[in-house]
């Protein structure tokens, strides 16, 4: 079955340095890759999310890009602000939003 | 709409107990799914339906029981409480363009 990693498990930077989180997949039939922001007892929120068909999509200061011959995709957050301190979980799923596989999550702290 | 409901919120069982977290949609959609969250290791996927009177088996299905009777409620159960189902369990659905609506979740502590 599908397997998600993700790096780094925690991320510090700066308010206003851009910050980066990758995953890589292993089933090539996955079609499409979710990035979701959970903050302390919350549910997940969708912040952007990306299908096959597309490299690279972006919404403000948030980004999403995707490889498929390498089979990545990253979260690129650009301008951080101290609002952005969450965990972040990548996934990816062969049938759109079903069954989708996540990666463990990465810690983000933006320092003020 | 109300979106997707759970309840409960919290629950504390002990091992061996058996209880049923529920879980409810108005939004009229097939596909819904229970995922549990477990620290440093992201949502599981336990069970989904894809419609009523269907169900399948995700990653982590052992323990757990689920029906569909109507498309909007998917109960999850658990037949034996024990310690390794201590988590937080999320119940979703999803709809048009794939959006997945999460629910608040529910918080377990099996001892």
């Amino acid at each position: 079955g599908e397997n998600v990693e993700q790096h780094p498990s925690t991320l510090s930077v700066q308010e206003g340095d851009s910050a980066v989180i990758k995953c890589t997949y292993s089933d090539s039939a996955s079609n499409y890759f979710p990035w979701y922001k959970q903050e302390l007892g919350k549910r997940p929120q969708l912040i952007i999310d990306i299908r096959s068909n597309v490299g690279e999509k972006k919404d403000q200061r948030i980004a999403v890009t995707l490889n498929k011959t390498a089979k990545h995709f990253s979260l690129h957050i650009t301008e951080t602000q101290p609002e952005d301190s969450a965990v972040y979980f990548c996934a990816a799923s062969v049938q759109y939003g079903n069954k989708l596989v996540f990666g463990a999550g990465t810690i983000l702290r933006v320092k003020s | 709409n109300a979106g997707v409901t759970q309840t409960p919120k919290f629950q504390v069982l002990k091992t061996g107990q058996s209880m049923t977290l529920q879980c409810a949609q108005d939004m009229n959609h097939e596909y819904m799914s229970w995922y549990r969250q477990d620290p440093g290791m992201g949502l599981r996927l336990i069970h989904y339906s894809v419609g009523a009177g269907i169900t399948d088996q995700g990653e982590v299905p052992n323990g757990y029981n689920v029906s569909r009777s109507t498309t909007e409620d998917f109960p999850l159960r658990l037949l034996s409480a024990a310690p390794s189902q201590t988590s937080v369990y999320f119940c979703a659905s999803v709809g048009s363009g794939n959006t997945i609506y999460f629910g608040e979740g529910s918080w377990l502590t099996v001892v």
